[in-house]
């Protein structure tokens, strides 16, 4: 089976600064890998998504992330936070049609 | 386009009390979902419908049934209301459910069992 650990629940960062969310995969096969994000009171928005294509995948709002296989991590990152990202973030892993496994998410406050 | 829609936005209801949940996508999908979310919980699958006719327990199924009306409607029913089911409910949808398919999600349900 596979599953998710997202490594902080909760990261605060000032506007202007990186921001890095960790996220540690488990997965008996080559996993699908998902970014969504929650703003307040509002239903999930896709971010970004890994397929076994390029391990740096670029998704909206300037954010990244890069698949590691050999450290079974799929970190997010983004150069220089903003007041509008913060929001709650949820890293999420599938396995061909299996439906997806959602971490427990990862709150980012921004700091003006 | 209307996207995923669901109804109601919020509900209260007492111990014991039934109700559905609705749900509907205009997007020609074939996979819907429905999820529940509790603080530091994550989402965690209820039910989902790989495509119309079809139905399968997601990880926390009990106190729970759905219906797959059609392609449009997966509706969601809560029996016999316990406190342990308040929560967020957000109903999904996607094309085939394939690994590739983004989810397309409503803005949720906000449930309290008193």
């Amino acid at each position: 089976a596979q599953s998710v650990t997202q490594l902080d629940s909760h990261v605060s960062v000032s506007e202007g600064t990186p921001v890095l969310l960790r996220c540690n995969y488990s997965s008996s096969y080559s996993p699908s890998l998902f970014w969504y994000v929650q703003h307040p009171n509002k239903g999930l928005q896709l971010l970004l998504k890994y397929t076994s294509a390029a391990t740096l995948v670029k998704g909206i709002n300037g954010f990244e992330a890069e698949f590691k296989k050999s450290e079974t991590s799929f970190h997010l990152t983004k150069p220089s936070a903003h007041m509008s990202d913060a929001a709650e973030y949820f890293c999420v892993v599938t396995r061909g049609n299996t439906p997806l496994v959602f971490g427990k998410g990862t709150r980012l406050s921004v700091i003006a | 386009n209307a996207g995923v829609t669901q109804t109601p936005k919020f509900q209260v209801l007492k111990t014991g009390q039934s109700m559905t949940l609705q749900c509907a996508q205009d997007m020609n999908h074939n996979s819907m979902y429905w999820y529940r979310q509790d603080p530091g919980m994550g989402l965690r699958l209820i039910y989902y419908s790989a495509s119309e006719g079809t139905t399968d327990k997601g990880e926390v199924p009990n106190g729970y049934n759905v219906s797959r009306l059609n392609k449009r409607e997966f509706s969601l029913r809560l029996e016999s209301a316990a406190p342990s089911q308040t929560s967020v409910y957000f109903c999904a949808s996607s094309g085939s459910g394939g690994r590739n398919e983004k989810l397309f999600f409503g803005s949720g349900t906000q449930l309290s069992v008193l």
